[in-house]
């Protein structure tokens, strides 16, 4: 069963910073590109980031670009989201999400999914 | 960057009932369009890929339609299980840009 599991998620205080893992189970994690989305309370899904199977092509949505960096480890078959500068509008539930492709950044769609996890920046 | 626009906002129906919802690009996509569901506490599901096709395991209930900049999402008979906010989401460009979600309740 593919599975993809996220953690690393908590309280974090403005300015600070956070690092999310996506660990992936069921499935060749080399083989496919990686996203992470997120959902701030109330509003609807934003896309954070994309990495290719490999990691060799990155892409950021302007509101983390500078900010936040996506890396993946292959061998672990993890995925990761370092975020820096973190401000209130980062308050979201993350979700990681498979890419369906691994190369090719367009077309691409996304799944699975990841249960997703909580962050909360608050003094 | 590519705007994804969804009416209606929100929307209420029956048991039973077929519904559309709309997605608008700001700019031409082709058919790189795909639907997703979600329901509060769950991971999204996608429904359809590349404006019309199917999502293995999905229901045929589920149907995608469109090119260019306007694109249908249609859902035959809704059953209590369908209730949920949907969206579209755009990758013609590599920026992925998603549409604000369409809030399906039950009426």
């Amino acid at each position: 069963e593919v599975q993809l599991v996220e953690s690393g998620g908590g309280l974090v205080q403005p300015g600070g910073s956070l690092r999310l893992s996506c660990a992936a189970s069921g499935f060749l994690f080399s083989t496919h590109s990686m996203n992470w989305v997120r959902q701030a309370p109330g509003k609807g899904l934003e896309w954070l980031s994309y990495i290719s199977g490999k990691g060799s092509t990155v892409n950021y949505a302007d509101s983390v670009k500078g900010r936040f960096t996506i890396s993946r480890d292959n061998g672990k078959k993890e995925l990761y989201l370092q975020m820096n500068s973190l401000g209130d509008d980062d308050s979201a539930i993350y979700y990681c999400a498979r890419g369906w492709f691994g190369e090719s950044a367009t077309p691409n769609w996304f799944g699975p999914w990841g249960q997703g996890t909580l962050v909360i920046v608050s003094s | 960057d590519i705007q994804m626009t969804q009416s209606p906002f929100s929307l209420s129906a029956s048991v039973g009932d077929s519904v559309n919802i709309t997605c608008r690009a700001s700019q031409s996509i082709s058919t790189y369009l795909n639907w997703y569901q979600h329901k509060p506490g769950k991971a999204p599901k996608l429904l359809i890929y590349a404006a019309s096709s199917l999502q293995s395991g999905v229901p045929s209930k589920f149907s995608g339609s469109g090119s260019g900049t306007d694109f249908t999402l249609t859902i035959n008979s809704l059953q209590p299980e369908d209730f949920a906010t949907y969206y579209c989401q755009q990758s013609f460009s590599p920026l992925y840009t998603f549409g604000q979600g369409t809030k399906l309740d039950i009426k």
